[in-house]
């Protein structure tokens, strides 16, 4: 089993410029999670999808949009990107709700110029 | 706002020693989770204790719970250099909210 699988890795982008983070899972859960990572800041949530065909935001939903496209895969939208969206990219997935522990992946490092 | 907040920022230890990290919250929770991230990678779930357990234990990892104080702590007995990692709490209640971590360096 893969796990929790991101693409890209890396991703330099100039400001106001558009992409999609793909994030899929093997593992059958229901709910998964797209966090940012800023230094000294912790993970944020920014949207979470509780199951196939909902979504719902975070803590920090602006800027960015999501798609629950089946049940392994959700990705990660920015419209125009901007400099403050400089960050890591996690995405995480669990057992439905948010009580049970979440597997990671790897994450995506954007740099927005 | 952050949820969890741990404290130290940062810890050095030696080698063999234990190491406690601290996290405090705002809110009720259902349970408190704790994960560990290694340097650029994602994080892995270490622990999870419910709102109604005091202490848990899992190999070399203790974790205590106090709800009346908000505030939960990590204990990593015996620690080796391959415990060197970013440590977060995670508390779980209506939303889910990460802590902002503890460094810590174990020098062999």
């Amino acid at each position: 089993n893969a796990g929790v699988t991101q693409t890209p890795k890396f991703q330099v982008l100039k400001t106001g410029q558009s992409m999609t983070l793909q994030c899929a899972q093997d593992m059958n859960h229901n709910s998964m999670y797209w966090y940012r990572q800023d230094p000294g800041m912790g993970l944020r949530l920014i949207y979470y999808s509780a199951s196939e065909g909902t979504t719902d935001k975070g803590e920090v939903p602006n800027g960015y949009n999501v798609s629950r496209l089946n049940k392994r895969e959700f990705s990660l939208r920015l419209e125009s990107a901007a400099p403050s969206q400089t960050s890591v990219y996690f995405c995480a997935s669990s057992e439905t709700g948010r009580i049970y522990e979440q597997y990671f992946g790897p994450g995506t490092r954007l740099t927005v110029t | 706002s952050q949820q969890g907040e741990e404290d130290p920022q940062a810890l050095s230890i030696q080698e063999g020693e234990n190491a406690t990290m601290n996290c405090s919250y705002k809110t009720s929770i259902n349970n408190l989770q704790w994960y560990r991230q290694n340097s650029g990678r994602g994080l892995v779930h270490l622990i999870l204790i419910r709102s109604n357990e005091r202490e848990k234990h899992s190999g070399r990892l203790r974790v205590t719970l106090d709800t009346s104080k908000k505030s939960s702590s990590l204990l990593i007995t015996a620690s080796r250099a391959a415990d060197t990692a970013s440590y977060f709490c995670a508390t779980s209640g209506n939303q889910f909210y990460f802590g902002t971590g503890t460094s810590l360096t174990v020098i062999p």
